[in-house]
């Protein structure tokens, strides 16, 4: 299994907090990825970052930071959480080359905000 | 604007007969198409995959098939086992390595197989 590990693995909160969701690797991967995943939607980009300091918007941005300022952590920031942003969120690490577009996905995090 | 589309959110098959998943596309510009499996509790885990140069890839009991013509692929189980009962969600990504492995993903269909 590929070393991701998220943090943390559950958390509640309450609309209008900061929260901040945790990405690990231990594969020294260039590409890492925060995606969501939400019934009818399957899986939806957030962010991702092809380096360190270099990060770009995904699909669904909007209410999302970003910050990878070490090769091994990535981190998403819901700066003041809202009820739309409850969901299971996954982070995904990839070597992504012309020929190899695989992720690989941590056991992702539970987010519910009241 | 759903760009991957799994039209069935549910497969019930029996044990040792095979298992057909459906997953459509819209942008032509996707070039490269993967299959994930997923448990409850757990992130998707790879299974699949096929280039859009071809029409057929093969590994042991899966074999996904692509269709580019009708921007459809399917993925085949066979024999089907208990053990595969999962939620499998298609994905595609676009202009080879310039994706960055930014994939877009169907909702997902879940398999359930019976003993």
């Amino acid at each position: 299994d590929a070393g991701i590990t998220q943090s943390p693995r559950h958390k509640v909160t309450e609309t209008g907090t900061p929260v901040t969701l945790r990405c690990h690797q231990t594969e020294n991967h260039r590409y890492m990825y925060w995606y969501r995943q939400d019934p009818g939607h399957g899986l939806r980009l957030i962010h991702y970052s092809y380096g360190v300091k270099d990060t770009d918007k995904g699909e669904v941005s909007d209410g999302y930071s970003v910050s990878r300022s070490k090769t091994e952590d990535f981190l998403l920031t819901l700066e003041s959480a809202t009820s739309s942003q409850t969901s299971v969120y996954f982070c995904a690490i990839s070597e992504s080359s012309a020929t190899n577009e695989k992720l690989f996905f941590g056991s992702g995090t539970q987010l519910s905000v009241l | 604007d759903q760009q991957v589309k799994q039209n069935s959110p549910s497969l019930s098959v029996q044990e040792g007969r095979i298992s057909i998943l459906n997953c459509d596309y819209t942008n032509s510009m996707f070039d490269y198409f993967l299959w994930y499996k997923k448990y409850p509790a757990e992130g998707p885990t790879f299974l699949i995959s096929i280039s859009s140069i071809k029409d057929k890839n093969e590994d042991g009991r899966f074999t996904v098939f692509l269709n580019k013509s009708a921007k459809h692929l399917s993925l085949h189980i066979v024999p089907s086992q208990p053990g595969d009962s999962a939620v499998y969600f298609c994905a595609a990504s676009g202009a080879g390595g310039t994706s960055y492995g930014k994939l877009t993903f169907g909702q997902g269909t879940i398999l359930t197989v019976h003993p």
